[in-house]
């Protein structure tokens, strides 16, 4: 079955820019959705089809995918950014959606 | 506002079942696929099951295949996992979710979850 990589945790200071990479096999290929979880609530969407954002998102919040990577990036961090983010694919090989392990940014 | 609301969730012990229900308003029902995922305490997001809007395809996690069973009723505006053999493992916050749109919808809204339990 299709794997999402993603890393434990990611920190970045305050103002900073955070990237947080999703890794895949050929994930370049399909499209990627990412959410953003605080604790103790339930996940919101922040990133559609690769690099979209819904309304509501702050435009310091993008995404890219190419290849083997794709990567959500927040620029401008704010204490408020402090969540896990997951990434998430549709598995045409296994009719399953698939979710990323999950990235706790911490603002340091 | 969308809303999407789920109940049903408790302390259940092992091989019991359970079914959960997940209400939405604000949307139009029928026209999104809807989906359960799950989340096991301190741990990450596990897709769990979907349906399709006229709830003609299914599609199930390996683990849930055989004993789960999503249904939806669109008169209702609702969603339902039924659960059998509950497992220790099955412990988790159970969210429904809707997706809307063509291919692989993102996931636009979610519930506030219910705790599902499994413990002898």
């Amino acid at each position: 079955s299709y794997v999402l990589t993603q890393p434990p945790s990611v920190s970045v200071a305050p103002g900073k820019t955070a990237s947080i990479p999703c890794g895949g096999n050929n994930i370049g290929d399909t499209v990627v959705h990412w959410y953003q979880q605080r604790p103790g609530l339930a996940p919101v969407l922040v990133i559609y089809y690769d690099s979209d954002r819904p309304s509501g998102i702050p435009e310091r919040f993008s995404g890219s995918s190419s290849e083997n990577t794709a990567t959500l990036t927040i620029s401008g961090v704010e204490a408020g950014d402090e969540a896990d983010y997951y990434c998430q694919v549709w598995d045409r090989s296994s009719d399953h959606w698939v979710f990323g392990g999950g990235t706790k940014l911490t603002v340091l | 506002e969308v809303q999407l609301v789920e109940s049903g969730g408790g302390l259940v012990q092992p091989g019991g079942s359970l079914r959960l229900s997940c209400a939405a308003s604000g949307i139009t029902f029928s026209s999104y696929e809807m989906n359960w995922v799950r989340q096991a305490p301190g741990k990450g997001l596990e897709w769990v099951s979907l349906i399709s809007t006229s709830g003609g395809v299914t599609y199930y996690t390996d683990s849930g295949k055989g004993r789960f069973t999503i249904s939806r009723d669109n008169a209702k505006n609702s969603v339902f996992l039924e659960m059998n053999s509950l497992r220790v493992e099955d412990t988790a916050v159970y969210y429904c979710a809707c997706a809307g749109g063509d291919g692989p919808s993102p996931f636009d809204h979610w519930g506030q979850g219910t705790l599902v339990t499994v413990s002898s």
